[in-house]
């Protein structure tokens, strides 16, 4: 199994301030998911972050609004750049090794 | 257009009765079907896949391809299979690897 661990677990920001989110996994994956669960929806897929190259995101989200590193296999940061409160939401870091596993999430609260 | 589908925010049963939490797929290839479970204050957590066709903690579930189903199904429910269950879809020829589209979840609650 892959262990994940994101830094923060939860943290309240200021509207027009920006949070990066890190994500850390014990084993060497290919591929890592940004998910976003907003309250009382399903989990929607942000971006997949490539080692080595840009970040792949999905329809409705933007580099500019969620820039994401991935320096090596281990370790990705996803901020949210230019909060408002339509950001609070569960941001959760995934990999696939052998199965799809989920981070504990980091719960963002933008007043 | 909603491509997983769970009709019921909340089911609610008493211990020992059976439950059968649904999910309908928009899918039009050969999807892979997954069911995860989030137990309270914990991480969200693979609980079964259509592929294995095994029983996990008493569930099964099975793919229905007529009727674009996958609904998870235990005999009898016990007060410790409360929690979140969420559908998950990945697309057997999606460019993302990996790539879960899931369902807007529900909740089970087992009653004493």
């Amino acid at each position: 199994s892959a262990v994940i661990s994101q830094k923060p677990s939860r943290d309240i920001c200021q509207r027009g301030t920006s949070l990066t989110i890190q994500c850390q996994v014990d084993s060497q994956v290919t591929m890592m998911f940004w998910y976003r669960q907003q309250p009382g929806q399903s989990l929607t897929l942000i971006a997949t972050a490539n080692q080595g190259s840009e970040a792949t995101y999905e329809s409705g989200f933007v580099i500019d609004k969620f820039p994401i590193s991935r320096p090596n296999l281990t370790f990705s940061t996803l901020t949210v750049s230019n909060m408002s409160p339509e950001d609070s939401s569960i941001y959760l870091c995934s990999v696939v090794y052998n199965e799809q596993f989920f981070g504990p999430g980091t719960r963002l609260t933008v007043l | 257009a909603q491509r997983v589908t769970q009709p019921e925010k909340l089911l609610s049963v008493f211990k020992g009765a059976p439950v059968e939490l649904k999910c309908n797929y928009s899918y039009s290839g050969s999807p892979e079907l997954f069911w995860y479970v989030q137990y309270s204050r914990q991480r969200l957590q693979l609980l079964l896949r259509h592929i294995s066709r095994e029983s996990i903690k008493g569930f099964t579930a099975d793919l229905n391809k007529g009727e674009t189903s996958f609904h998870l199904k235990k005999p009898f429910a016990q007060e410790e299979d409360s929690a979140m269950y969420y559908c998950a879809l990945r697309e057997s020829d999606g460019g993302s690897q990996g790539n879960l589209i899931f369902g807007k979840g529900t909740k089970l609650s087992v009653k004493p």
